[in-house]
């Protein structure tokens, strides 16, 4: 079983609309939880840090853990095309020293 | 704003041949970290670094790959004798305190091995 895994999409949606992204993973010693967003041949931006459980907002972005069912999401409201990128969650925790476990990624294109 | 930056931004070379990849991290920042991305794959976690030793690797970083910190702003990745399958983005990143801080990525560095 993969350690976090993510549906790579491609997700195409208008602009304007919600958009939810979503990782799982199976590691129970993860606490932290990061959403990355990387253009193509970029490095990844980070845009959201979590810590355990629970919410949290920044602009037009949510994130959600739900560390009892081990799943993580990402929401973007009123979704624009310089939204348009590859998504990336990524987990950490337990005895890694900062160790970074990626998904694949989804790719989101905001079409005007 | 601070940033991690990494040069060369392409380097193309031979196999068998020794490479050196170069990152500056944020200047406050005290845990470093490799990562690299072979095209169409996931980005993973090669070594962390803190206090001028690596704190921990995964089973990529062989013998064939070492970090330094050779001064108080560089950080490197060596690849003694790359292979075909080096091939892929190598990403710098770093974080302020705690070894779960907030990774700042660098733009990378494109590796081809011919």
């Amino acid at each position: 079983q993969k350690e976090v895994e993510q549906d790579p999409g491609p997700l195409s949606v208008p602009e304007g609309a919600i958009v939810s992204l979503n990782c799982t993973y199976s590691n129970s010693a993860f606490q932290y939880f990061m959403w990355y967003r990387q253009y193509s041949r970029k490095g990844p931006e980070l845009l959201m840090y979590t810590y355990s459980s629970g919410n949290k907002e920044d602009g037009r972005f949510t994130a959600q853990v739900d560390k009892s069912s081990k799943y993580i999401s990402l929401f973007i409201r009123d979704s624009q095309p310089s939204d348009s990128a590859t998504y990336l969650c990524a987990c950490a925790g337990g005895t890694s020293y900062g160790k970074l476990t990626f998904g694949q990624g989804t790719i989101l294109t905001v079409h005007p | 704003e601070p940033e991690v930056t990494q040069t060369p931004s392409h380097q193309v070379t031979q196999m068998g041949q020794e490479v050196i990849l170069r990152c500056v991290p944020i200047s406050n920042h005290l845990y470093f970290y490799w990562y690299r991305q072979i095209l169409g794959q996931k980005v993973e976690f090669l070594v962390s670094f803190y206090n001028n030793e690596i704190s921990e690797k995964s089973e990529i970083f062989d013998d064939q790959f070492s970090v330094e910190r050779p001064d108080g702003s560089n950080f490197t990745l060596k690849i003694r004798s790359t292979k075909l399958e080096d091939s892929a983005m190598y990403f710098c990143a770093s974080s302020e305190i705690a070894e779960f801080g907030e990774q700042y990525f660098g733009p990378g560095t494109r590796l081809t091995v011919t």
